[in-house]
């Protein structure tokens, strides 16, 4: 079946640690993006990417890090300078800019 | 400052009858509008779209009006089915001049009863 699948479904961090959440997809899709969704907000969008080895920054880029190296795979790096990375994360995909995009199922990141 | 507005957290509806949920713009450029329903732990899931040429499109028991007047745009279900309890997202889009970023409202929790 085609697919976003991101992983793991729940993250914990430690104070000072990196994590790197997981993103892959199998739809063939160019555009992949990453948001951020915490309790009674929509979505925001942290960082996109149009093609392979090309990434923007989205309105809350700060504290976080990405790479496209390959078309299927856009993993997000939450830093140690995300000050307050406790939420709920996914990932979107689409085939141009201009379609609509497809979601996984989410990474929660809670801090230990 | 909300470009894109769901003034209702929550709305809810007797099995059956129809569920009108509401979404305001304040961008003039947004030209292509979205809605995505989220269940509880999952991602959101596309249901249907509008762009700014057209003021109504249907699918099955959804529809989606557009009044670029008013830079508003509804969601219509008929007839609401307790499977349709979930969070519902409006979004746009600048579809002629962006690079495909969505603009998301914050939901409205629909609960549909038996």
């Amino acid at each position: 079946d085609g697919g976003i699948t991101q992983s793991p479904k729940y993250l914990f961090r430690k104070e000072g640690q990196n994590v790197t959440l997981s993103c892959e997809q199998n739809l063939n899709h160019d555009a992949m993006y990453w948001y951020r969704q915490d309790p009674g907000q929509g979505l925001r969008l942290i960082y996109y990417s149009q093609i392979v080895n090309d990434f923007q920054k989205g309105d809350i880029a700060e504290g976080y890090s990405v790479s496209r190296e390959k078309k299927e795979s856009f993993p997000l790096t939450v830093t140690s300078a995300q000050k307050n990375p406790t939420a709920f994360y996914l990932c979107a995909s689409n085939k141009g800019v201009k379609q609509p995009q497809h979601f996984g199922d989410g990474t929660r990141l809670s801090i230990l | 400052d909300q470009q894109v507005k769901q003034n209702s957290p929550s709305l809810s509806v007797q099995e059956g009858r129809i569920s009108i949920l509401n979404c305001d713009y304040t961008n003039s450029m947004f030209d292509y509008f979205l809605w995505y329903k989220k269940y509880p732990a999952e991602g959101p899931t596309f249901l249907i779209s509008i762009s700014s040429i057209k003021d109504k499109n249907e699918d099955g028991r959804f529809t989606v009006f557009l009044n670029k007047s008013a830079k508003h745009l509804s969601l219509h279900i008929v007839p609401s089915q307790p499977g349709d309890s979930a969070v519902y997202f409006c979004a746009a889009m600048d579809y002629g001049g962006s690079q495909g970023n969505l603009i998301f409202g914050k939901g409205t929790k629909l609960s549909v009863k038996p």
